[in-house]
Parts: C-alpha cells; structure tokens; sequence
C-alpha cells in the first residue's frame, strides 16, 4: 500500500523560505518511471501544479514559480522535499504531494497525501 | 500563457446525466494531454477518477466516463448520485513534465 504524508510549518513570515517535506512508503522513488509531485491550493480556490522529481533525479518546475522552487529526493529517507524561497501571503493554501504512477500516464497522480495547511502571515 | 478552463459551476437533478468540460484558452485538447479528472470533497485530498483521457481509476464506479468532445476533454456522470456533489478538477499534460489543472467545477446535485 502506498502512503504519503506531508510535513513542515504550518506558519511562516512573509519573505522567509517554506520547507516542506512528503514522506511516502509503499514504493520506492529509485525505481524506473517512479516519480512525486507537489501541488498547492489557496483556500476555495483551485488546485495548482507545482514541482515533479523523477526516480532518476531529474526535476520539473510550475514556469510561473520555477524561480521560487526547489525539489530535491532523500531516497534512503523515503522522502521528497520542497522549499518555496520568499513566501508572500498569496502562497496562503494546503499543499499536497502525490506519487505519480508511471511516465505513459502523466497526470496520474495517486494516491496523494492529506496535505497540510500552510499560513503565510506576519 | 495557456490557461486550462472549466464550468465554474455545473448542477444536476438525482438520477441525470451531467457532462464536465475541460479545454484550453488556445489550442484543442487531445489524448497527448493526458487528461485525468479528480474529484474533491471539502478538507479531502482529490481522487483520481480519471486518467489518460478515459480510463477509470480503482474503484471508481462506472458512472465516471471521460472522453475527448471535439477539442475539449469532458468527465460525464451519468445516474449522479447526492454523493457525486464535489468538486471536479481537470489537469492536462502540457509535455516536459508540465501539468496544469483547471479551475475547477462545482458540482451540485438537488
């Protein structure tokens, strides 16, 4: 059974870096075609792309945040983290990451972690 | 940039048949998308109920359809049931590794 759990600060200033961690089971993120992604949503608003690591280590990034984002894979930890430099309180939202099941079926994202909410306030 | 589109808001009688919509401002949805359709109840991580256009998820009952309409990718529910009210959300593939999601349709069945 794959699990994901998601992990960090549930309250950051505005300008400081957000940290999140997805620690998952169930699989393993070396294995060919394995990869996670993370994913945000504001309060009643839309879900939203973020960031993709692969098993081999390559990385993709939202074009809008590319600048802001970073994601990295600890494989011995089973776990994916994300950081998000210069929060702003637009960056308000749950975020989640998931375990996407293989490359010929890219928007297939399962399971997906409960999320944790994150508030960006002074 | 490419923006992904939905029904803000859809609603359904019990029993009936609702089709969800997803396109793009610029261009026609195709299969080299990946269309996947999530589902999202309140306070609840979404469900995958769709992916790779048509193909339904575990467990997902066959109610849930999903096809290619012309240009655009569509989730059709047919025999809504009172659980069905959530949240549907649409992502596309948009290649190297890119995904962008919908903005979401509310569904409401009364």
């Amino acid at each position: 059974q794959i699990t994901l759990k998601e992990s960090g600060p549930t309250l950051v200033k505005p300008t400081q870096t957000l940290t999140l961690t997805c620690t998952f089971s169930g699989f393993s993120l070396s294995s060919s075609g394995v990869s996670v992604g993370w994913f945000r949503q504001p309060p009643g608003k839309a879900l939203e792309w973020l960031a993709l690591i692969y098993w081999d280590g390559d990385k993709r990034y939202s074009p809008s945040l590319k600048t802001r984002l970073t994601i990295t894979r600890d494989t011995s930890k089973s776990q994916v983290v994300l950081t998000m430099t210069n929060m702003d309180p637009v960056d308000t939202g749950t975020y989640f990451c998931a375990h996407r099941r293989k490359i010929s079926a890219p928007n297939w994202y399962d399971p997906w972690g409960p999320g944790t909410l994150v508030t960006v306030s002074s | 940039q490419t923006v992904v589109t939905q029904e803000p808001s859809f609603s359904v009688s019990p029993g009936g048949t609702v089709t969800l919509t997803c396109g793009l401002t610029s261009g026609s949805v195709s299969t080299s998308h990946s269309p996947s359709w999530y589902q999202q109840t309140p306070g609840q991580a979404p469900r995958t109920l769709i992916y790779s256009t048509n193909i339904r998820s575990s467990g997902v009952p066959d109610r849930f359809s999903g096809s290619i309409l012309g240009n655009i990718a569509a989730l059709t529910i047919t025999g809504a049931q009172a659980d069905d009210e959530s949240d549907y959300y649409c992502v596309l593939y948009m290649g190297s590794g890119l995904s962008v999601f919908g903005g979401g349709t509310k569904l409401t069945v009364l």
